[in-house]
């Protein structure tokens, strides 16, 4: 039983160049979120999907990012024309299906990004 | 809006001896859970309890409880008899149990360090 997968672990690019991070949940979650960790601070939402739709999107979400989950099993975070400040670690976590469970979140190791 | 408060920002503690992490949450909603999570240097968040807001016992699981005070709106985990590999930081969040509300809220997180 594997966890949730992140790919790559590390990323270093130069700003103003696009990024694409992926995500591989559990297989049988069909909920996935992605959040953003900033040092010092805790994980902040970003964004949610059940199955393939994305359903809830934070604020936080500029037009530069965007995510998908095509046929609602891997996920994609891109963004685009990267800044200094989107240097942060990016969390996946993937959950089951609420309906008589606690919809625990289980996270990946994330995706530390880095833009000089 | 929800918000989680951790006032720790670091707890220092000899091995063996039991810890308490403090939490108090706002919300003005009636049906919530609460959650902590441990994120090791490696960068993983790693579930650890859970608490519903209608359960009338404190939550247990293995080494680790959750101290619920409902009235006080605090969520303090407690870990006995620590031990090395527990240094880690520490998260409490909390996610309202309506429709559609999927996004789990974090506070600043806890750095416990347990000395040998």
């Amino acid at each position: 039983d594997t966890g949730v997968s992140q790919n790559p672990r590390h990323k270093i690019t130069k700003r103003g160049q696009n990024v694409t991070f992926r995500c591989d949940p559990i297989s049988e979650h069909n909920r996935l979120y992605w959040y953003r960790q900033t040092l010092g601070q805790g994980p902040e939402f970003l964004t949610y999907f059940q199955n393939e739709a994305q359903l809830e999107k934070s604020r936080l979400l500029s037009d530069r990012f965007s995510a998908e989950r095509p046929k609602g099993s891997f996920s994609t975070l891109e963004i685009q024309r990267t800044e200094q400040g989107d240097s942060a670690m990016y969390l996946c976590a993937s959950s089951p299906p609420l309906k008589g469970g606690l919809g625990i979140q289980y996270f990946g190791a994330g995706t530390r990004l880095s833009v000089l | 809006a929800q918000k989680i408060t951790q006032t720790q920002p670091g707890m220092f503690v000899q091995e063996k001896e039991a810890v308490t992490l403090d939490c108090t949450y706002d919300t003005s909603d009636q049906s919530y859970g609460l959650f902590w999570y441990k994120q090791p240097s490696s960068g993983e968040m790693i579930f650890l309890i859970y608490q519903g807001s209608y359960d009338e016992q404190n939550a247990t699981e293995g080494r680790y409880s959750l101290n619920f005070q409902k009235a006080r709106k605090s969520a303090n985990l407690v870990i006995s008899a620590s031990q090395l590999g527990d240094s880690a930081m520490y998260f409490c969040a909390m996610r309202a149990r309506i429709q559609g509300a999927q996004k789990l809220v974090f506070g600043q997180g806890t750095r416990l360090t347990i000395n040998p």
